[in-house]
Formats: structure tokens, C-alpha cells, sequence
């Protein structure tokens, strides 16, 4: 059974930079592409991106002047920034597994961690 | 960006009654349409993919249908675990977005 645990500071400043590191433990981790979801306290889901063991990347345009994904295949891990954040920034953060080919969806999703970004 | 809009946004019901859950979208997504449950605390969990096929371990009772730009989830008699926020997801276009929820709670 898949299980993904992340980790990273919970509390930034504005203009900061948000870094994430999301590790898989169980299953294959090549076959798949793996995602950054987040969702402000109260509010909807939205995605930031995804990324596969190859690198090969996708991401929201609203953010992507401010967002990188990478990968470590060697640690099968995946990791997020997001940098100049402001107060909008605040959310609970979810990475997930991905599944399907060319459509493709979270099949498996994290515990999501509260990310404040606060003066 | 595809919007997905979801009715009713609040659907309060009793366990054992149906409820239907609408998502439309802005302009077709095929069938890659996705319904996500999410309860308090906790993330969210893929129920339905390509429109219509449950994931694995989602119970039969829960079914999605619709293609281009009008989906349905049904669930047929709900439990009292049922009562949660459901989420579509079109994953036809980039971005991957969202619509803004339907909360389903206890009449």
C-alpha cells in the first residue's frame, strides 16, 4: 500500500519561498506521476502541478512564474516550491500519486499539511 | 481555463435517499471527468474516473455517468459515511481544475 509523506516549514514570511518535499513509500514510483494539490483553509482544491520520474513537468498557469517540481528518483521523492508567497499562499498543501496515461488522476493522495504564510 | 461549476452547492438529505450531484463544464471535457469525496480533516479520495468507472475499493453504490459537458454523480442510498463535500476534476485540458464543491449533509 502506497502511503506519501510530506514535510517543510509550516509557517513563512511574504516573499518567502515555500519548499515542500513529498516522499513515496510502497510501490513502484517510475510508473507514475505524482502531483501538488492545495486548499485554502474553508475554501476548494487547487492544482499546482505535476511530475514524473523522468522529470517531465506540468503546471498551473497561475502559478507558474513562482512554481518548480522536482524529482529525486534515487530517494523516490518529489519536492515543491513556490517562492515570493503572499498570505493568499496559505493552505493546507496534498501531494498525490497519479495514475492513467495521457488523462490522468490522484488516485492516491497524502494527509495534506497547513502551510500559514504570515507576517 | 475549462470551469466546472457543480449544483446544488448544499444538498441536504436523510441516509437511505438518493442524491444526484451535477457538474457542468465550460466546454467539453470528454469523459475525463473525475468525482473526488472529501469529509472534515482529511484529503480527499478519488471516487470516479473517466466519468463513469468507480476506483478501486469505492463501493457500488456510488456511480457517475454524462460526457462533453454535463456529468452526474448518484449516489443510490446514502450512508451515514456519505455525508461529506464532493469535488469533480476535468482532466481534458490544462490546467487540471476543480469545480467549487457539493456539500452533502444531514437534513
Amino acid at each position: 500500500q502506497v502511503q506519501l509523506q510530506q514535510w517543510g516549514a509550516g509557517l513563512l514570511k511574504p516573499s518567502e519561498t515555500l519548499s515542500r518535499t513529498c516522499a513515496v513509500y510502497g510501490g513502484s514510483f517510475s510508473n507514475y506521476y505524482w502531483s501538488w494539490i492545495r486548499q485554502p483553509p474553508g475554501k476548494g482544491l487547487e492544482w499546482i502541478g505535476e511530475i514524473n520520474h523522468s522529470g517531465s513537468t506540468n503546471y498551473n498557469p497561475s502559478l507558474k512564474r513562482r512554481v518548480s517540481i522536482s524529482v529525486d528518483t534515487s530517494k523516490n521523492q518529489f519536492s515543491l516550491k513556490l517562492s515570493s508567497v503572499t498570505a493568499a499562499d496559505t493552505a493546507v498543501y496534498y501531494c498525490a500519486r497519479v495514475f492513467g496515461g495521457a488523462h490522468r488522476y490522484e488516485g492516491h493522495w497524502g494527509q495534506g499539511t497547513l502551510v500559514t504564510v504570515s507576517s | 481555463e475549462i470551469v466546472l461549476t457543480q449544483s446544488p452547492a448544499t444538498l441536504s438529505l436523510s441516509p437511505g435517499e438518493r442524491a444526484t450531484l451535477s457538474c457542468r463544464a465550460s466546454q467539453s471535457v470528454s469523459t475525463y471527468l473525475a468525482w473526488y469525496q472529501q469529509k472534515p480533516g482529511q484529503a480527499p479520495r478519488l471516487l470516479i474516473y473517466d466519468a463513469s468507472n468507480r476506483a478501486t475499493g469505492i463501493p457500488a453504490r456510488f456511480s457517475g455517468s454524462g460526457s462533453g459537458t454535463d456529468f452526474t454523480l448518484t449516489i443510490s442510498s446514502l450512508e451515514p459515511e456519505d455525508f461529506a463535500i464532493y469535488y469533480c476534476q476535468q482532466r481534458n485540458n490544462w490546467p487540471v481544475t476543480f469545480g467549487p464543491g457539493t456539500k452533502v449533509d444531514i437534513k
